[in-house]
Protein backbone atom coordinates (compact mmCIF):
# COMPACT_ATOMS: atom_id res chain seq x y z
CA UNK A 1 0.00 0.00 0.00
CA UNK A 2 2.93 2.34 1.18
CA UNK A 3 3.99 5.01 -1.92
CA UNK A 4 6.01 6.80 0.66
CA UNK A 5 9.89 5.36 0.94
CA UNK A 6 12.28 6.02 3.53
CA UNK A 7 15.21 4.21 4.47
CA UNK A 8 15.43 1.22 7.03
CA UNK A 9 17.90 2.42 9.08
CA UNK A 10 19.55 5.19 10.28
CA UNK A 11 22.49 6.20 13.38
CA UNK A 12 23.79 8.60 15.14
CA UNK A 13 26.34 9.02 18.29
CA UNK A 14 24.36 11.20 21.04
CA UNK A 15 24.20 14.96 20.55
CA UNK A 16 24.97 14.43 16.74
CA UNK A 17 22.04 15.02 14.38
CA UNK A 18 20.49 12.89 12.21
CA UNK A 19 17.86 12.98 9.45
CA UNK A 20 15.06 10.65 7.94
CA UNK A 21 13.89 10.99 4.33
CA UNK A 22 10.69 10.57 2.81
CA UNK A 23 10.20 9.99 -0.75
CA UNK A 24 6.86 10.46 -2.25
CA UNK A 25 5.42 10.74 -5.44
CA UNK A 26 3.59 13.07 -8.10
CA UNK A 27 0.13 11.40 -6.46
CA UNK A 28 1.04 12.44 -2.91
CA UNK A 29 3.30 14.02 -1.32
CA UNK A 30 4.47 16.05 -4.83
CA UNK A 31 0.32 16.79 -5.30
CA UNK A 32 0.95 19.16 -2.23
CA UNK A 33 -0.48 17.45 0.17
CA UNK A 34 1.26 17.76 3.70
CA UNK A 35 3.66 14.94 5.43
CA UNK A 36 3.26 14.00 9.17
CA UNK A 37 5.28 12.17 11.53
CA UNK A 38 5.25 10.12 14.06
CA UNK A 39 7.56 8.34 16.67
CA UNK A 40 7.05 4.92 17.74
CA UNK A 41 9.26 3.66 20.74
CA UNK A 42 9.73 -0.21 20.91
CA UNK A 43 6.70 -2.52 21.76
CA UNK A 44 4.91 0.82 22.10
CA UNK A 45 2.07 2.57 19.80
CA UNK A 46 2.73 5.41 17.33
CA UNK A 47 3.11 9.21 18.64
CA UNK A 48 1.88 12.01 16.73
CA UNK A 49 5.43 13.71 16.23
CA UNK A 50 5.67 16.29 13.58
CA UNK A 51 2.25 17.81 11.82
CA UNK A 52 1.78 19.91 8.51
CA UNK A 53 5.14 19.42 7.45
CA UNK A 54 6.76 20.88 10.43
CA UNK A 55 4.95 21.94 13.58
CA UNK A 56 5.38 20.37 16.73
CA UNK A 57 2.37 19.54 18.83
CA UNK A 58 2.84 20.25 22.88
CA UNK A 59 4.95 18.09 24.52
CA UNK A 60 7.41 17.27 21.53
CA UNK A 61 11.28 18.56 21.90
CA UNK A 62 12.20 21.22 19.76
CA UNK A 63 15.26 18.57 18.74
CA UNK A 64 12.79 17.25 16.28
CA UNK A 65 11.90 19.33 13.31
CA UNK A 66 10.54 18.61 9.68
CA UNK A 67 10.08 19.76 6.40
CA UNK A 68 9.08 19.37 3.07
CA UNK A 69 9.93 20.20 -0.36
CA UNK A 70 8.83 18.89 -3.79
CA UNK A 71 7.38 15.14 -3.51
CA UNK A 72 9.71 14.89 -0.83
CA UNK A 73 10.15 15.29 3.06
CA UNK A 74 12.91 15.27 5.78
CA UNK A 75 12.29 14.57 9.46
CA UNK A 76 15.64 15.72 11.72
CA UNK A 77 16.55 15.49 14.78
CA UNK A 78 19.40 17.18 16.41
CA UNK A 79 21.21 16.26 19.97
CA UNK A 80 20.23 12.96 19.18
CA UNK A 81 19.54 10.89 23.19
CA UNK A 82 19.16 7.68 24.08
CA UNK A 83 15.50 7.75 24.61
CA UNK A 84 15.26 8.65 20.71
CA UNK A 85 15.98 5.28 19.77
CA UNK A 86 12.20 4.45 18.25
CA UNK A 87 11.19 3.53 14.77
CA UNK A 88 9.85 6.80 12.34
CA UNK A 89 6.75 6.82 9.98
CA UNK A 90 5.95 9.67 7.51
CA UNK A 91 2.52 9.97 6.35
CA UNK A 92 0.46 11.68 3.97
CA UNK A 93 -2.51 11.06 1.35
CA UNK A 94 -2.12 9.22 -2.20
CA UNK A 95 -4.47 10.51 -4.40
CA UNK A 96 -4.21 7.47 -7.27
CA UNK A 97 -4.54 4.77 -4.19
CA UNK A 98 -7.10 6.57 -2.58
CA UNK A 99 -5.85 5.26 0.58
CA UNK A 100 -4.14 7.32 3.72
CA UNK A 101 -0.40 6.17 3.02
CA UNK A 102 2.45 5.54 5.81
CA UNK A 103 6.19 5.26 5.23
CA UNK A 104 7.81 2.33 5.08
CA UNK A 105 9.40 2.87 8.81
CA UNK A 106 13.04 4.23 9.64
CA UNK A 107 14.69 2.55 12.35
CA UNK A 108 16.73 5.08 14.43
CA UNK A 109 19.61 3.80 16.55
CA UNK A 110 22.41 6.29 19.07
CA UNK A 111 25.03 4.31 19.13
CA UNK B 1 -6.34 14.19 28.69
CA UNK B 2 -7.58 12.14 25.12
CA UNK B 3 -7.24 8.12 25.79
CA UNK B 4 -8.15 5.25 23.52
CA UNK B 5 -8.39 1.86 24.63
CA UNK B 6 -8.97 -0.97 21.97
CA UNK B 7 -9.73 -4.24 23.00
CA UNK B 8 -11.39 -7.69 21.54
CA UNK B 9 -8.51 -8.92 19.66
CA UNK B 10 -7.40 -12.28 20.33
CA UNK B 11 -6.98 -15.66 18.02
CA UNK B 12 -9.96 -16.18 15.22
CA UNK B 13 -9.59 -19.35 12.63
CA UNK B 14 -9.62 -18.07 8.83
CA UNK B 15 -12.41 -17.35 7.32
CA UNK B 16 -14.03 -16.19 11.16
CA UNK B 17 -15.56 -12.93 12.14
CA UNK B 18 -14.05 -10.58 14.85
CA UNK B 19 -15.00 -6.90 16.29
CA UNK B 20 -12.80 -4.68 17.84
CA UNK B 21 -13.47 -1.83 20.15
CA UNK B 22 -12.03 1.46 20.48
CA UNK B 23 -13.24 3.32 23.70
CA UNK B 24 -12.73 7.01 24.23
CA UNK B 25 -12.55 8.93 26.96
CA UNK B 26 -11.57 13.10 27.60
CA UNK B 27 -13.09 14.18 24.59
CA UNK B 28 -16.36 12.87 22.42
CA UNK B 29 -15.84 10.68 20.30
CA UNK B 30 -19.11 11.54 17.82
CA UNK B 31 -17.40 14.77 16.72
CA UNK B 32 -13.87 13.52 15.86
CA UNK B 33 -13.04 11.12 12.70
CA UNK B 34 -11.86 7.94 14.16
CA UNK B 35 -9.34 5.72 12.21
CA UNK B 36 -8.60 2.30 12.34
CA UNK B 37 -4.52 1.21 11.09
CA UNK B 38 -2.79 -1.60 11.31
CA UNK B 39 0.68 -3.20 12.08
CA UNK B 40 2.00 -6.87 10.97
CA UNK B 41 4.64 -8.28 13.17
CA UNK B 42 7.71 -7.05 12.23
CA UNK B 43 6.50 -4.52 9.63
CA UNK B 44 5.05 -0.97 8.84
CA UNK B 45 1.47 0.99 9.62
CA UNK B 46 -1.48 0.22 6.97
CA UNK B 47 -4.32 2.74 7.24
CA UNK B 48 -7.33 0.49 7.37
CA UNK B 49 -10.04 3.27 7.72
CA UNK B 50 -12.09 5.67 9.27
CA UNK B 51 -15.52 7.11 10.02
CA UNK B 52 -15.97 10.61 10.26
CA UNK B 53 -17.45 12.74 12.86
CA UNK B 54 -20.97 13.82 13.18
CA UNK B 55 -20.45 16.76 12.09
CA UNK B 56 -18.66 15.57 8.78
CA UNK B 57 -21.38 13.15 8.04
CA UNK B 58 -20.31 9.87 9.66
CA UNK B 59 -19.59 8.39 6.34
CA UNK B 60 -16.91 6.13 6.30
CA UNK B 61 -13.73 5.68 3.81
CA UNK B 62 -11.76 2.00 3.85
CA UNK B 63 -8.53 1.37 2.13
CA UNK B 64 -9.39 -0.17 -0.91
CA UNK B 65 -8.47 -3.72 -0.55
CA UNK B 66 -10.07 -4.15 2.51
CA UNK B 67 -13.13 -2.17 1.69
CA UNK B 68 -16.40 -4.93 2.19
CA UNK B 69 -14.60 -7.26 4.03
CA UNK B 70 -14.00 -4.32 7.41
CA UNK B 71 -16.72 -2.59 8.36
CA UNK B 72 -16.07 0.79 10.92
CA UNK B 73 -19.12 1.50 12.98
CA UNK B 74 -19.57 4.34 15.76
CA UNK B 75 -21.54 4.16 19.44
CA UNK B 76 -21.57 7.53 20.02
CA UNK B 77 -23.69 7.10 23.16
CA UNK B 78 -20.79 4.35 24.81
CA UNK B 79 -18.02 6.94 23.43
CA UNK B 80 -16.79 3.96 21.14
CA UNK B 81 -16.11 2.89 17.61
CA UNK B 82 -15.71 -0.65 16.19
CA UNK B 83 -14.36 -2.57 13.19
CA UNK B 84 -15.82 -5.57 12.21
CA UNK B 85 -13.92 -7.49 10.55
CA UNK B 86 -15.08 -10.73 8.60
CA UNK B 87 -13.69 -13.63 6.14
CA UNK B 88 -10.36 -12.92 7.96
CA UNK B 89 -7.23 -13.99 6.45
CA UNK B 90 -3.58 -14.87 8.22
CA UNK B 91 -2.49 -11.76 6.41
CA UNK B 92 -4.72 -9.77 8.57
CA UNK B 93 -2.50 -11.24 11.45
CA UNK B 94 -1.45 -7.87 12.75
CA UNK B 95 -1.69 -5.18 15.81
CA UNK B 96 -4.80 -3.06 15.73
CA UNK B 97 -4.99 0.36 16.69
CA UNK B 98 -7.70 3.09 16.62
CA UNK B 99 -6.41 7.10 16.15
CA UNK B 100 -8.10 9.95 16.76
CA UNK B 101 -8.23 11.89 13.35
CA UNK B 102 -7.18 15.66 13.07
CA UNK B 103 -9.44 17.26 10.19
CA UNK B 104 -6.97 19.96 8.34
CA UNK B 105 -8.29 21.08 5.03
CA UNK B 106 -10.09 17.97 3.08
CA UNK B 107 -7.77 15.44 5.16
CA UNK B 108 -6.50 14.30 8.46
CA UNK B 109 -3.77 13.39 10.29
CA UNK B 110 -3.63 10.91 13.72
CA UNK B 111 -3.14 13.22 17.07
CA UNK B 112 -3.53 10.39 19.65
CA UNK B 113 -3.45 6.67 19.18
CA UNK B 114 -4.70 3.96 21.51
CA UNK B 115 -2.55 0.98 22.82
CA UNK B 116 -3.50 -1.62 20.22
CA UNK B 117 -4.77 -4.65 20.17
CA UNK B 118 -3.09 -7.87 18.64
CA UNK B 119 -5.39 -9.87 15.74
CA UNK B 120 -3.65 -13.16 15.26
CA UNK B 121 -5.56 -15.69 12.44
CA UNK B 122 -4.40 -19.08 12.81
CA UNK B 123 -5.96 -22.66 12.84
Amino acid sequence: QSGLTQPPSVSGAPGQRVTISCTGTSSNIGTGYDVHWYQQLPGKAPKLLIFHNNNRPSGVPDRFSGSKSGASASLAITGLQAEDEADYYCQSYDTSLSVYVFGTGTKVTVL
Amino acid sequence: EVHLVESGGGLVQPGRSLRLSCAGSGFTLADYTMTWVRQAPGTGLEWVGFIRGKPYGGTTEYAPSLKGSFRISRDDSKNTAYLQMNSLKTADTAVYYCARGYLTGDLYFFDSWGQGTLVTVSS
